[in-house]
């Protein structure tokens, strides 16, 4: 069964460093997310993205991150300048033009840990 | 205001009992989709069960079964038989607008569900 993948499953890294997550979403999906969840928190949306460009953000999504679609089947968020805050866990999501319920799929998350 | 509500931060029920899980939304766009997402300790998001605004029956997946009451905004999830297995953190979710479009998820607090033996 087709599925979401992302990589690395878990990165550490230095206050105010860049960090690139990516992800493979399904290959016939048009729509893709990324998600986070502070440990013990619900998860959040943080951007959406079709057809090459942002759909929606939150106002988490500020100007230290960036979404990129830079081939055919990579989907990638990057933190320009990582704070502590911006520890969470990660989730990329697919999802398919017109289906019934537009299920959104998950990747088994990236664990970004900022120290 | 809270679009998506659990009141429940965690739940203990014995192996083989059913159990509810309660979610309550707010919206005012009469097309939505609620889900219900099962994350276990490894952290990963699986989907259970999808009820739209407007479906005329419950939902249900096997085990699962999502107790739509539309008047009172509630979308309670039953898993029927529990197994120590379904040990994990339950997420209620709400996408907004049945349009097609990248609409984005808005999840509950979640509920910490423990089976014992």
């Amino acid at each position: 069964e087709p599925e979401v993948t992302q990589t690395p499953s878990h990165q550490v890294t230095q206050m105010g460093q860049e960090v690139i997550l990516r992800c493979v979403p399904i290959s016939n999906h048009l729509y893709f997310y990324w998600y986070r969840q502070i440990l013990g928190q619900k998860v959040e949306f943080l951007v959406s993205f079709y057809n090459n460009e942002i759909s929606e953000k939150s106002e988490i999504f500020d100007d230290q991150f960036s979404v990129e679609r830079p081939d055919g089947s990579n989907f990638t968020l990057k933190i320009r300048s990582t704070k502590l805050e911006d520890s969470a866990m990660y989730f990329c999501a697919s999802s398919v033009v017109g289906a019934p319920r537009d299920e959104q799929f998950f990747g088994p998350g990236t664990r970004l840990t900022v120290l | 205001a809270q679009k998506i509500t659990q009141t429940q931060p965690g739940m203990f029920v014995q192996e083989k009992e059913a159990v509810t899980l309660d979610c309550t939304y707010d919206t005012s766009d009469p097309s939505y989709g609620l889900f219900w997402y099962k994350q276990p300790s490894s952290g990963e998001m699986i989907f259970l069960i999808y009820q739209g605004s407007y479906d005329q029956q419950n939902a249900t997946e096997g085990r699962y079964s999502l107790n739509f009451q539309k008047a009172r905004k509630s979308a309670n999830l039953v898993i029927s038989a529990s197994q120590l297995g379904d040990s994990a953190m339950y997420f209620c979710a709400m996408r907004e607008g049945l349009i097609q479009g990248a609409q984005k998820l808005v999840f509950g607090q979640g509920t910490r569900l423990t089976i014992n033996p």
